[in-house]
């Protein structure tokens, strides 16, 4: 099956710093999506980008369908920011659409 | 506009007990997923359901664990005789349309003594 890796696996940053986290998955797909795992344990949606670059505050995000990644960038960094950020692939099997999760990767930011 | 929500949000069973989580989608979401997460893991796929059929179960448990989604009520998520390998977190997510963008619930947090 479809292989998502994502990268660092640990990352820690001091407040205001900038960011970007990888995914690179092994496989052509429907589409894909970031998410951040709160401390909390919540999953929010951050983007669902098939393809292109979106904008939405201090994070971003591009997905190079053809190559086959796509990058989450975090900039000038929060506390509130701290988590897992997961990247999930969208693939169809006989009409059925699936997510494959990444292993994610865990941001802590420092005061 | 509600968004999905699960319960119980903690959950508490002895070894041999049944457990049973419960998804409701957003409003006019008629498909629905349950994923697990283990401890210091990412999520992975266990079923999909649409009303009143289930529509790929290729990542559930060959044993104890059942899930359905009737024409009126909650997505159940059904484990029996539970054992300590079942703690985890169970995600529920619900999208309009197959394919499209998948909403996630706050999820059931199982711990099996």
């Amino acid at each position: 099956g479809i292989q998502v890796e994502q990268s660092p696996p640990d990352l820690i940053l001091q407040e205001g710093a900038n960011s970007t986290l990888r995914c690179n998955f092994s496989d052509s797909v429907n589409n894909l999506q970031w998410f951040h795992q709160n401390p909390w344990g919540q999953l929010i949606n951050l983007f669902y980008i098939p393809s292109g670059t979106k904008q939405n505050g201090r994070l971003s995000a591009t997905t190079v369908a053809t190559e086959r990644y796509s990058l989450l960038y975090i900039s000038s960094s929060q506390t509130t920011d701290s988590g897992v950020y997961f990247c999930a692939v969208v693939t169809s099997t006989s009409g059925t659409y699936k997510y494959i999760f990444g292993t994610g990767t865990r941001l802590k930011v420092l005061a | 506009n509600a968004g999905v929500m699960q319960n119980p949000r903690h959950l508490v069973r002895r070894r041999g007990q049944e457990a049973r989580l419960r998804c409701s989608p957003m409003k006019g979401h008629s498909h629905v997923y349950w994923y697990r997460q283990l401890p210091e893991e990412g999520l992975k796929f266990m079923v999909y359901l649409q009303k009143e059929n289930i529509i790929d179960e290729s990542g559930m448990p060959k044993e104890r664990f059942s899930a359905e989604f009737p024409k009126e009520g909650p997505s159940i998520l059904r484990i029996q005789q539970v054992v300590r390998g079942d703690s985890a977190a169970y995600f529920c997510a619900s999208s309009p349309l197959t394919g499209n963008e998948q909403f996630f619930g706050p999820g059931t947090r199982l711990t099996v003594l």
